[in-house]
């Protein structure tokens, strides 16, 4: 079985300031790891994601997220958050065993930037 | 990226109606979609999982005469939400993953209905 801990339902950063948004999962073999963004009243869309290679993951806008095993953690992470960046963030974890299965998603943190 | 369309984006309609959503991948096949249902500021929640050719299958809790799914191709899948009332109200999105890719999942657009 596999599952997801997002720490913080909300996180509130100020403009300019860096971003973490934390992730931990469970897995019973080696997982592969997403970060989806959703905007109001939109779907999700792909971020990062880990697949096994790299455990430092670069993704759009910014964004990186370092998988470490150690601490079965995936945070993402930005240097600078910019008001477009406000939205809520989901991380996701997937069997890369187990075929076409669904993704298992965290409850989600909303992330606010202040001006 | 491959894409993933559902239609349509928002949709009222009347209590005791019936309201169709569509999901197709446009650039991909797809044997396997996936349902789900989102609550205002909570994470989504699986429905179902449909299957290109055979039964979908449910997850606990959802009614399956509520949510027929239908997926006829390997590029469409639809979800129709029957006798549909005001606690059907919600946003639905539906996901695919691309087979022999990497197993990242792409999510169509979402659909907000409105049951009045």
């Amino acid at each position: 079985a596999q599952s997801v801990t997002q720490l913080g339902s909300h996180v509130s950063v100020s403009e300019g300031a860096l971003v973490l948004l934390r992730c931990n999962y469970s897995s019973s073999v080696p997982p592969y790891l997403f970060w989806y963004v959703q905007y109001p009243n939109q779907g999700l869309q792909l971020l990062l994601k880990y697949t096994s290679a790299a455990t430092l993951v670069k993704g759009i806008n910014g964004f990186e997220a370092e998988f470490k095993k150690s601490e079965t953690s995936f945070h993402l992470t930005k240097p600078s958050a910019h008001m477009s960046d406000a939205a809520e963030y989901f991380c996701a974890v997937a069997n890369p065993f187990s075929g076409n299965t669904p993704l298992v998603f965290g409850k989600g943190t909303r992330l606010s930037v202040i001006a | 990226g491959a894409v993933v369309s559902q239609h349509p984006s928002r949709v009222i309609c009347k209590s005791g109606t019936s309201v169709k959503i569509e999901c197709r991948s446009l650039d991909f096949q797809a044997t396997t979609m996936f349902w789900y249902r989102q609550f205002p500021k909570q994470s989504l929640m699986l429905m179902a999982t449909s299957n290109e050719g055979s039964k979908a299958t449910y997850e606990q809790g959802v009614e399956k005469d509520k949510f027929l799914i239908n997926h006829a191709s390997l590029t469409l899948s639809t979800l129709t939400v029957t006798s549909a009332h005001p606690e059907d109200s919600s946003f639905y999105i539906c996901s695919a993953r691309p087979l022999h890719r990497d197993t990242e999942a792409f999510f169509g657009q979402g659909t907000r209905l409105t049951v009045v």
